[in-house]
């Protein structure tokens, strides 16, 4: 079955503007998370949604934002970009069922 | 709260020889453990879990980690290198039975395989 597909793979973007980045999980995962991976920071989760409603967040600022569909898609929103929000985005989907987290390919952003 | 430590952030080792990866977490409560490996430009993917059961947990690619509850340990071994085995490798802990996705990453170990 397919995995965590997410979209697109690679963009740029200008300091200011905004960005959204999809994320589809493996089909009948109802739980999708996102992270961030930097060289300095490493790997932080960002939030996690569960039916439609977000179930934890990390410290990060208001201008990261998500929602999930009701077909579990997810989608994050990254508002007033700044240099700093250049990263891997990473998605991750889990079932109810396991304990296991599969990740998608990532979406690398950069900010110029 | 959780948090895990990868000593070393770059290995490097022969092929043919030991890869040894150490990590070490703090959590009041035995977490899940996992070891996720990530080629260039890619996403993770996942080598192996400990969450109950048997302590020494077998992956893909030949690789294995013994979960030590008394040293709160999960160090990674693969017996002997291959090249493809070059990639960066991060130990995660999650808390058990939650009902949350939420992952703690160490900051990776990079490993260089030499010929």
């Amino acid at each position: 079955k397919a995995g965590v597909t997410q979209t697109p793979r690679y963009l740029i973007k200008t300091r200011g503007q905004q960005v959204t980045l999809s994320c589809s999980p493996i089909s009948g995962h109802r739980s999708v998370s996102w992270y961030q991976q930097t060289p300095g920071q490493g790997l932080q989760f960002l939030f996690e949604y569960f039916s439609e409603t977000q179930r934890n967040k990390g410290n990060f600022p208001g201008r990261f934002s998500g929602r999930q569909f009701s077909n579990s898609r997810s989608e994050m929103n990254v508002s007033t970009l700044e240099l700093g929000d250049s990263a891997l985005y990473l998605c991750a989907s889990r079932g109810q069922s396991g304990n296991t987290i599969y990740f998608g390919e990532g979406s690398w952003l950069t900010v110029v | 709260a959780q948090s895990v430590t990868q000593l070393g952030s770059h290995v490097s080792v022969s092929e043919g020889a030991l890869v040894l990866l150490r990590c070490n977490y703090s959590s009041s409560v035995p977490p899940y453990l996992f070891w996720y490996v990530q080629y260039p430009n890619q996403g993770l993917q996942l080598l192996l879990k400990y969450t109950t059961g048997a302590t020494l947990v077998k992956g893909i690619n030949g690789f294995e980690a013994e979960f030590k509850k008394s040293e709160t340990s999960f160090h990674l071994t693969k017996p002997s290198a291959h090249m493809s085995d070059a990639a960066e490798y991060f130990c995660a802990v999650s808390e058990p039975k939650a009902a949350g996705n939420k992952l703690t990453f160490g900051g990776g170990t990079r490993v260089l395989v030499k010929p």
